[in-house]
C-alpha cells in the first residue's frame, strides 16, 4: 500500500470549469501538501493544511481534509490553461521527517 | 522570490563513473532533501539532511548514494558508481523545519547510457 494515492489519475476539463483532485493516505498524518509539477520542471509548493485544519484557501485553491477518511481533496476553481500540469499531494507523519509523494493528477485544461 | 538552484540540469554519464549532483538551497533553510522521479513515475524520497548529517534516508539511497554540505551553501548528491537504472531526474529541496512547506530546485536530469 502506498501513501498518498490520488484520483483521477487525469483529467481533462474545459477552461473556466472548476476541476478537483482527491488525495487518499494510509497512515496518520502531520500535515498534508499539494505540489505542482509542470512537464519536466520542478515541484512548486502550493498549499499546507495542518491535521488539526478541515479547510484551506489560498486564491483559486481549496484543500479540504478529512483525517477520518484520511482524505484530502483540491479544488482549482475557475481554470486557465496555465493550469494545465501534474498536481501532487505528500504527507508529513507525526514523527517523520520527509514528504512522502503521492501517485499525482494529471490536469489538462483546454481552452 | 528565493530559489533553490541544481547544476548541472543535464547529465549524460557512462554506466560504472561517479557523479555529483550540486544544489545550493535557500540560504537560511535548515533542512535538506534529495528527491528522484524516474519518467512517468512518482516522486520518490532519497534522504534527509540536518545539522551536518543524514536525519533518514531510503532503501534506495544504498551505499552507492552519498550526500555532503562541503561549505556553508552548496549540498550533494554523490553517486558512486552510476547503473542505468539510476536515469531519472533528481531534486533537491530546502525546507526552515521539518514539517513546513517544501522548496524544490528545477531539478537534474541523469541519463546513464
Amino acid at each position: 500500500s502506498q501513501q498518498g494515492e490520488e484520483d483521477p489519475q487525469a483529467l481533462s476539463i474545459q477552461e473556466g470549469e472548476n476541476a478537483t483532485m482527491n488525495c487518499s493516505y494510509k497512515t496518520s498524518i502531520n500535515n498534508l501538501q499539494w505540489y505542482r509539477q509542470n512537464s519536466g520542471r520542478g515541484l512548486v509548493h502550493l498549499i499546507l493544511i495542518r491535521s488539526n485544519e478541515r479547510e484551506k484557501h489560498s486564491g483559486r485553491l481549496r484543500v479540504t481534509l478529512d483525517t477520518s477518511k484520511k482524505s484530502s481533496s483540491l479544488l482549482i476553481t475557475a481554470s486557465r490553461a496555465a493550469d494545465t500540469a501534474s498536481y501532487f499531494c505528500a504527507t508529513i507523519t507525526g514523527g517523520g521527517n520527509k514528504l512522502t509523494f503521492g501517485t499525482g493528477t494529471q490536469l489538462k485544461v483546454e481552452l | 522570490e528565493p530559489e533553490v538552484t541544481q547544476t548541472p540540469s543535464h547529465q549524460v554519464t557512462q554506466m560504472g563513473q561517479e557523479v555529483i549532483l550540486r544544489c545550493v538551497p535557500i540560504s537560511n533553510h535548515l533542512y535538506f532533501y534529495w528527491y528522484r522521479q524516474i519518467l512517468g513515475q512518482k516522486v520518490e524520497f532519497l534522504v534527509s539532511f540536518y545539522n551536518n548529517e543524514i536525519s533518514e534516508k531510503s532503501e534506495i539511497f544504498d551505499d552507492q548514494f552519498s550526500v555532503e554540505r562541503p561549505d556553508g551553501s552548496n549540498f550533494t548528491l554523490k553517486i558512486r558508481s552510476t547503473k542505468l537504472e539510476d536515469s531519472a531526474m533528481y531534486f533537491c529541496a530546502s525546507s526552515e523545519g521539518p514539517t513546513g512547506g517544501y522548496t524544490f530546485g528545477s531539478g537534474t536530469r541523469l541519463t546513464v547510457v
